[in-house]
């Protein structure tokens, strides 16, 4: 079983619309989680970190629930610009983070 | 800002060849790694290190291996390039355990 796991989308929304992404995560021992964005053959950006209370920037709010290990994002006014990849991240404290496969977005004019 | 740096953004060699991929990043982090990504496979983790001179293995060594001499750079050697290596490859940096990683550009790498 992959560790972090995300629906590949694609997600297709109007302007303006709420779109909402889950991810899972099996290994419950996983203590730091991020929303990484990635655009069309471009490098992954830190979109945001995701904290145990739950965070918002802007537009997004992240959310954590340890009790059903998952994490999601959430994105208000949907924008054009918003179409890209999202990647689900987990660390579990080891050196190296697990990244789920990303979910596609598109907004749509 | 952090700057992470990768020598090429495309690259273009042949079967059998010996390939060199740099990576330099500029915040004096101790953490480094080489990825490679691949349509609906993801992001997979080829070596990272934690520190000069040490390494380690992750999900997809084989035919592949890294250099750290100095903090800064981490160098992915292919040492007999095949064609099931034409990738993104991507390398990345931290400083503190969990905190984000940071990404180079890419290096969309051909082999021919």
């Amino acid at each position: 079983r992959k560790e972090v796991e995300q629906d590949p989308g694609p997600f297709n929304v109007p302007e303006g619309a709420t779109v909402a992404f889950n991810c899972t995560y099996s290994n419950s021992a996983s203590q730091s989680f991020f929303w990484y964005r990635q655009d069309c053959r471009k490098e992954p950006k830190l979109l945001m970190s995701v904290y145990s209370s739950g965070n918002e920037d802007g537009r997004f709010t992240a959310q954590l629930n340890r009790a059903s290990q998952y994490i999601s994002l959430l994105i208000r006014d949907s924008k054009l610009s918003d179409s890209a990849t999202y990647l689900c991240v987990c660390s579990n404290s080891g050196y190296a983070l697990n990244f789920g496969k990303g979910t596609s977005l598109l907004v749509t004019p | 800002d952090v700057k992470v740096t990768q020598s090429s953004r495309y690259l273009v060699k042949r079967t059998g060849e010996k390939v060199f991929l740099e990576c330099v990043q500029d915040m004096d982090h101790e953490n480094m790694f080489w990825y490679r990504q691949d349509p609906g496979l993801g992001l997979r983790l080829i070596y990272f290190s934690y520190d000069v001179k040490m390494k380690e293995k992750g999900d997809i060594p084989e035919g592949y291996s890294v250099s750290r001499e100095k903090k800064e750079r981490f160098s992915l050697i292919l040492e007999s390039a095949s064609t099931n290596q034409t990738s993104m490859y991507l390398c990345a940096s931290y400083g503190q355990i969990d905190q984000p990683q940071h990404f180079g550009d890419g290096t969309r790498l051909s082999i021919l």
